[in-house]
């Protein structure tokens, strides 16, 4: 069976630290990896996938297949990055069934 | 205007009752989920329908039910409701093929 491991609830960092919100995965296809976020009374919104390899708002993520992780990382913290972060994989037979982990608070404080 | 857009976003109800949460959506996607979020259990699929004539159930579907009425329209139903259904729901929608979900804002349920 898919799952989705945020092992975090909580991380507190000072603003300009690095950040890391940990997710490992277990499934036995090819996965495809997210990350969401939600913002204070935001609604949820994808911050970036594994597939495109991108940064978005300075946060970066790579896929580690023998590791089973998709560590979410930003190497200097902003205030504004505070929110709630939901890691994601998609999978399924039509590939169309996305599951979540538990999430992880990130508090950054000035 | 809101692409996927939920009603009540708000409601308090007694157990036993029962309780209809509304999606709509303006994205022309075909694909549509319900979500439960509990604290430290991050979100859950409770359905999933990939046409008006498909509806699966997911991974906590025990004591809810859903409409496909249309491809823009996705209801989620607690026949029943219990206190420990007491959450907020999500609803999400995706395009063949995407690998992106677009959610509502969210429907804050309490059963008392």
């Amino acid at each position: 069976a898919q799952r989705v491991t945020q092992p975090e609830k909580l991380l507190s960092v000072f603003k300009g630290a690095p950040v890391e919100l940990k997710c490992n995965y277990s499934y036995s296809g090819s996965p495809e990896l997210f990350w969401y976020v939600q913002y204070s009374r935001q609604r949820l919104q994808l911050l970036l996938r594994h597939i495109s390899r991108e940064s978005i708002k300075g946060f970066t993520a790579d896929l580690n297949k023998g590791e089973t992780s998709f560590h979410l990382k930003k190497p200097f913290a902003q205030e504004e990055d505070s929110a709630m972060y939901y890691c994601a994989l998609k999978a399924g037979d039509n590939f169309n069934k996305f599951y979540f982990g538990s999430g992880t608070k990130l508090n950054v404080k000035p | 205007d809101a692409d996927v857009t939920q009603t009540p976003r708000n409601r308090i109800t007694k157990t036993g009752k029962r309780i209809m949460l509304e999606c709509s959506q303006t994205k022309g996607h075909d694909r549509m989920y319900w979500y439960r979020q509990d604290p430290g259990l991050g979100l859950r699929l409770i359905y999933y329908s990939f046409d008006v004539k498909d509806i699966n159930k997911g991974e906590i579907s025990d004591g809810y039910s859903v409409s496909r009425q249309a491809q823009a329209k996705f209801s989620l139903s607690l026949e029943s409701a219990i206190p420990n259904q007491t959450a907020l729901y999500f609803c999400a929608t995706a395009g063949t093929g995407a690998n992106v979900l677009t959610f509502g804002a969210g429907s804050r349920l309490t059963v008392l």
